[in-house]
């Protein structure tokens, strides 16, 4: 399973760009880019999974370079609501056996 | 509401004890994931079942064990409890793995407490 680095924590101010880089330089060649979501007492939530380039949903934007090896969820106009963790995880989505690991996070606080 | 249905809730017990953790997985999905989060340790995979089999196993003790009943929903029983096992349990669903790329449905979870 690829491991992934990212920050611990960041803050930010409401109606701001943010931007989470996450790093997993042994990323495979099944792994996909999952972003997930969780404010506290509640269950993740999952944000957007991308493969390469960019994909943008309601919520979010996800970049993955050529090479793989990092990925940045990028949410625009981030409001207070927004604080919470995001997990960035990479895994092999083929097959029925999954086992997607969650690191530790970063704790986003969004600042009015 | 996410769909997948955690009971009970809160769950308090005693040292030595036993409990059963239910799971009701969204409409449709077959597969469930049983997942521990405590202060220290952070989301844990436990085990997954596929359609009622065991098709990935983590972090799980001995004293830990789960199944997957004919109507997809699931159980994660805990044994000889300890101080340590207190935690948020939660549970996952997703559709059948081999063609869902959208990821995992997470339960409201159940905070356990041994006392």
């Amino acid at each position: 399973l690829a491991k992934t680095t990212q920050p611990i924590s960041m803050d930010s101010y409401e109606g701001q760009e943010v931007n989470i880089t996450c790093s997993h330089n042994n990323i495979a060649t099944n792994d996909y880019i999952t972003w997930y979501q969780q404010f506290p007492s509640q269950g993740p939530r999952f944000i957007i999974q991308g493969y390469k380039t960019k994909v943008t949903n309601e919520v979010a934007s996800l970049f993955i370079p050529a090479d793989r090896k990092s990925s940045t969820l990028s949410l625009p106009r981030v409001s207070l609501s927004d604080t919470a963790v995001y997990y960035c995880l990479v895994g092999d989505i083929s097959g029925s056996a999954r086992q997607l690991t969650f690191g530790s996070g970063t704790q986003l606080t969004v600042l009015p | 509401d996410s769909g997948v249905t955690q009971t009970p809730k809160h769950l308090i017990t005693a040292t030595g004890q036993r409990v059963t953790l239910r799971c009701s997985p969204r409409s449709g999905d077959l597969s469930v994931y049983w997942y521990q989060q405590s202060l220290d340790q952070g989301l844990q995979f436990l085990i997954q079942y596929y359609n009622g089999e065991e098709r990935a196993k983590g972090n799980i003790l001995e004293r830990f064990s789960a199944q997957q009943f004919p109507d997809l929903h699931s159980e994660l029983n805990l044994s000889s409890l300890e101080l340590g096992d207190s935690a948020l349990y939660f549970c996952a669903s997703s559709a059948d793995p081999r063609t869902d790329s959208y990821g995992y449905t997470f339960g409201s979870g159940t905070r356990l407490t041994v006392v």
